[in-house]
């Protein structure tokens, strides 16, 4: 069992579907990421909240927005998605010490897929 | 941006055999983190190493930021070490701090 908890652990939508992934954590972190992780590759980072403001967003199609409702919690809504999006999505979280990021700690992750 | 090169990119051992995996960055890092993937995805934290010696059971991992490489050693293999073994850094860029991860090491240790 991990600290960050992810929902749901497998996806399955069209492509005219909405959904969202969503990531909890209780550790009092205050930096979440969402990375995208294809098939035998390293994760790749998506988006990342500090302070729940967006503070780095790697250029990220507008079919993905993320959401940071309060300190524990971080969405991720899709919407019109392509077949390409099908990955597992991780979700992290760290402290922050000054501008330093303590070491993340990752959620199992949603696998999604998209028909 | 800094790049982080992992070697070897596959490893097979037999069990209880012993491996060291290396992980080298291009610049200097403020944080540097091991991950093991096993084969159902979860990415599990194993140690943040920015400089130094640490050990955690079978496990231990030696970083020389002035020369810019991490060792991670395995001890005593077993099964359940298999997977896919991640180096990632963190440099810090006045705002702009992400991890970036190496290609991997993909580890299979047969019974």
């Amino acid at each position: 069992d991990t600290e960050v908890t992810q929902t749901p652990k497998h996806l399955v939508m069209g492509m005219t579907n909405k959904k969202s992934l969503k990531c909890e954590q209780h550790m009092g972190h205050r930096a979440m990421y969402w990375y995208k992780q294809k098939a035998k590759k390293p994760p790749e980072l998506m988006f990342v909240y500090s302070y729940e403001k967006l503070s780095i967003n790697e250029s990220v199609p507008s079919r993905f927005s993320p959401e940071c409702p309060n300190s524990s919690l971080l969405n991720l809504h899709l919407h019109a998605l392509q077949p390409e999006d099908s990955a597992l999505y991780l979700c992290a979280s760290s402290r922050l010490k000054g501008q330093i990021n303590q070491p993340q700690h990752f959620g199992d992750g949603t696998r999604l897929s998209i028909l | 941006g800094i790049q982080v090169e992992q070697s070897p990119p596959d490893l097979i051992l037999q069990e209880g055999a012993n491996s060291t995996l290396r992980c080298n960055f291009s610049d200097s890092v403020n944080n540097l983190q091991w991950f093991h993937q096993n084969p159902w995805g979860q990415l599990i934290n194993l140690f943040y190493i920015p400089s130094g010696t640490k050990q955690n059971g079978r496990l231990s991992a030696t970083t020389v930021a002035t020369e810019r490489y991490s060792l991670l050693y395995i001890s005593s293999s077993q099964t359940t070490d298999s997977g896919v073994y991640f180096c990632a850094v963190e440099r810090f860029a006045g705002g702009s701090e992400k991890l970036v991860f190496g290609k991997g090491t993909k580890l299979t240790v047969n019974p």
